[in-house]
């Protein structure tokens, strides 16, 4: 079976300061983990993506995510909060083998202090 | 990149009529599309995965007839929510998943439905 557990539903940062968005997993399978932005009425964006490969990911605007299976965790952090960075971010696991099937987690609500 | 595309990106509709949902791979061949359902401020929730070519399997307690997938090509799938009512607005966004390579998972725009 397979879960996501994004473990805060709001986080709030004041701008210039570290964020970090928890996540933690389940899996039967070895899993593919992702992070998704989604920005008001807007579509998701993909920020980064692990795939067994190296377990520090780096994606784009400047966040990262590492993998720790001892853990299952994979939380996103980004050294410095911009306002831009405001939005809806979700953590996805998705198993690949035994049938493909994509789990998001709840959510985790960003806000950005000036 | 691989582009999915969603038309249209917003839709009015008055309760007791039909509306249509296209969900389109712009640059790849999709032989499986998703689609997910999202309640303001909620998450995503997995409706239906349709496969090329034959029926779409739905999510429990999500009603087939009243979401009407047909996925009558590579490119293309659509969504019709029959007899909408105003508990159907929502946010729906589509997936495609390439039939080549690592088998990615690319997510349309949305379409925010409102039935008034």
């Amino acid at each position: 079976a397979q879960s996501v557990t994004q473990l805060d539903s709001h986080v709030s940062v004041s701008e210039g300061t570290p964020v970090l968005l928890r996540c933690n997993y389940s899996s039967s399978y070895s899993p593919s983990l992702f992070w998704y932005v989604q920005h008001p009425n807007k579509g998701l964006q993909l920020l980064l993506k692990y795939t067994s490969a190296a377990t520090l990911v780096k994606g784009i605007n400047g966040f990262e995510a590492e993998f720790k299976k001892s853990e299952t965790s994979f939380h996103l952090t980004k050294p410095s909060a911009h306002m831009s960075d405001a939005a809806e971010y979700f953590c996805v696991v998705r198993r690949n083998t035994g049938g493909f099937k994509t789990i998001f987690g709840a959510g985790t609500r960003l806000f950005v202090k000036a | 990149g691989a582009v999915v595309s969603q038309h249209p990106s917003r839709v009015i509709c008055k309760s007791g009529t039909s509306v249509k949902i296209e969900c389109r791979s712009l640059d790849f061949q999709a032989t499986t599309m998703f689609w997910y359902r999202q309640f303001p401020k909620q998450s995503l929730m997995l409706m239906a995965t349709s496969n090329e070519g034959s029926k779409a399997t739905y999510e429990q307690g999500v009603e087939k007839d009243k979401f009407l997938i047909n996925h009558a090509s590579l490119t293309l799938s659509t969504l019709t929510v029959t007899s909408a009512h105003p508990e159907d607005s929502s946010f729906y966004i589509c997936s495609a998943r390439d039939q080549q390579g690592v088998y990615e998972q690319y997510f349309g725009p949305g379409t925010r439905l409102t039935v008034t």
